[in-house]
Order: structure tokens, then sequence, then C-alpha cells
């Protein structure tokens, strides 16, 4: 099965930039999506297509993917931002079809 | 606006049986790929299962498969999940999600609020 490894938790000071990886065998060929998710709440798409944002979405958000490893990008970070970040991807390779990654605790300092 | 609100959930017995159901408002239901994807406590997101718009196609995670069914109804605007032989494993909020476009991948642009399973004895 495919599998997309995340860091457990990023910290970052208000005004810095967060950085969040999601590693996978050769990701670099898929697309690459990513979800913010606030405590009790259902998650957020906030980019897609590995650098595409959703109307709404700010510009502070921001994706690449390349190799092993995509990227989700944060940058400005702001108090709000606080919140858990999952990468996905549609692996058609396996029968595991969409694959979401571990999943990463972003923590506003 | 889009809406979409999950209904069935609740505590069942383990080997028991529980349907979901989701009411999606605000869009275009037969033109779009729905997925269930589930939330285990205290634990990341878990695909769970995906039909196309028009039901032809119909892919499960390994960890349901041949348990779980999922269908929908387009004259009624409702997507479903036949959860059969529940397992304490089988705990999670199930969340309710559409396809932001056409084509297989595509990303999940709306959720619902999810409803809660608790399998447990």
């Amino acid at each position: 099965s495919y599998v997309l490894t995340q860091p457990p938790s990023v910290s970052v000071a208000p005004g810095q930039t967060a950085r969040i990886t999601c590693g996978g065998n050769n990701i670099g060929s898929k697309s690459v999506h990513w979800y913010q998710q606030k405590p009790g709440q259902a998650p957020v798409l906030v980019v897609y297509d590995d650098s595409d944002r959703p109307s709404g979405i700010p510009e502070r958000f921001s994706g690449s993917n390349s190799g092993n490893t995509a990227t989700l990008t944060i940058s400005r970070v702001e108090a709000g931002d606080e919140a858990d970040y999952y990468c996905q991807v549609w692996d058609s390779s396996s029968d595991h079809f969409y694959v979401f990654g571990t999943g990463t605790k972003v923590t506003v300092l | 606006q889009v809406q979409l609100v999950e209904s069935g959930g609740g505590v069942v017995q383990p080997g028991g049986s529980l349907r979901l159901s989701c009411a999606a408002s605000g869009f275009t239901f037969s033109s779009y790929g729905m997925h269930w994807v589930r939330q285990a406590p205290g634990k990341g997101l878990e695909w769970v299962a995906f039909i196309r718009y028009d039901g032809s196609n119909k892919y499960y995670a390994d960890s349901v498969k041949g348990r779980f069914t999922i269908s929908r109804d387009n004259s009624k605007n409702t997507l479903y999940l036949q959860m059969n032989s529940l397992r304490a494993e089988d705990t999670a909020v199930y969340y309710c999600a559409k396809d932001l476009k056409y084509g297989s991948g595509s990303p999940i642009d709306y959720w619902g609020q999810g409803t809660l399973v608790t399998v447990s004895s």
C-alpha cells in the first residue's frame, strides 16, 4: 500500500514560515492535496493539485511537489493557522485509492 | 451554499449493522463523486469509500471491503453507507464528502460535520 509520511508536529512563531512535508515514493508523479483541520471541525481544503488554492484560501498557503516529497508552506503564520494538516493523494496503482498522510500538528508559539 | 448533513450514527454492538445517510444540497448532486471518510477518536483521517457521480464505480479501503457498501440515490440527493459486521476499530466520526471536480483523484472540497459511530458492547 502507498504510505504518506508527515512529521507529527511543527512549531512556528507568529509571522514566521511553517513548512510541512509529506513523503511518499515518487510522490512527485502524483497530485497532492492538503487539508487543514481545527479541533472539533471538519477538514478544509487549503491546497490542491500540488499548488492550487481554492477560492477563499489566503495566498499565504502554498504548495510544491517534487521527487519523494511534497511541501505545504504557510507564510506569515497567524494564531488562527494552528491546526492539524493532512496531505492526500490518489494512488491508482493499488487498491487503496485515496490515501491520507499521517497528519501534522502545527503549533503557533 | 453546499450542505452535507450526515445522520444515522449511534452506538452498536460488535457484529451489528448501521446505515449512515448524507443529505446533500446546494449543488448538482448527480454530477459529483462522493466519499465517506472517517476519523477515530484522537486519530488521523482515513478514507473509507468512494462512489462515482452515476454510481457506476465504487472503491473501498481494505479495512472495510466486504463489510461496508456505499450507494447513492441521485433522485433524493442522498449518499449512503451500509455498515455490517461492525468492529470496535470502526468506532469513529464518519464524514460525508464531495469531490471538487470530475475525474479520478479529485480533491475533496466540501465535508459534512460528521456523525459518530461507536461500536461497543
